[in-house]
């Protein structure tokens, strides 16, 4: 089983709705990320969680909101979702060290 | 503040060839540096990683790369390219002291030619 699961894989939605893109893991690990990535810009943060109580927003965290229920899970949510938007979402754990970023298969949002 | 530039957003190198991808990156305390693959439809993979170490960093699947401190340099090596190599890679770049978060390159596609 995969270590970094995401859900859903894939999500067509409206312009304005409200979604949300989910994350867990099973690494035991205390740090979690949310990312997404768009053609020729690579990988950009939105939010960064140390552990459950301790949430950060990261290079481009305007227009979502994170809630990280357990050390396993990770939310980010969309709460009116908007056409530049669209982009693939990736959810990312690190152990303390930070060194090395574990990534989940991503999610492909599309805002219509 | 730091930053990672990846020379090329698209490279094509002949089945068996020699895979050369370049990255240098700015950092204003001693860097770890990272390389990551991404096959189509799949998250990233770690391939590598200089954490202070070896300056010659072996990774997965006959992939290294050197950091040269003197050219801010980490780039990506592989002496002989297989069509599975075909993907993205994007070089990284974090801060070694604390919490310091990573820096992505824009990523270069790899496409190999039979």
């Amino acid at each position: 089983d995969a270590d970094v699961t995401q859900t859903p894989r894939n999500r067509i939605t409206k312009t304005g709705k409200r979604i949300m893109l989910e994350c867990s893991q099973t690494k035991g690990h205390d740090r979690m990320y949310w990312y997404r990535q768009d053609p020729g810009l690579g990988l950009r943060l939105i939010y960064y969680s140390f552990d459950v109580k301790d949430i950060n927003k990261g290079e481009i965290s305007d227009g979502y909101s994170v809630s990280r229920q357990a050390q396993a899970k990770f939310s980010l949510s969309l709460e009116s979702a908007i056409p530049n938007q669209t982009a693939l979402y990736f959810c990312a754990t690190s152990d303390s060290s930070g060194r090395e970023q574990y990534f989940g298969p991503g999610t492909r949002l599309t805002v219509t | 503040a730091q930053s990672v530039t990846q020379l090329g957003s698209h490279v094509s190198v002949s089945e068996g060839a020699l895979v050369l991808l370049r990255c240098n990156y700015s950092s204003s305390v001693p860097p770890y540096l990272f390389w990551y693959v991404q096959y189509p439809n799949q998250g990233l993979q770690l391939l590598l990683k200089y954490t202070s170490a070896a300056t010659l960093v072996k990774g997965i699947n006959d992939f290294e790369a050197e950091f040269k401190k003197s050219e801010t340099s980490f780039h990506l090596t592989k002496p002989s390219a297989h069509m599975s190599d075909a993907a993205e890679y994007f070089c990284a770049v974090r801060g070694s002291g604390g919490y310091q978060k990573v820096t992505f390159g824009t990523g270069t596609k790899l496409q190999v030619i039979p």
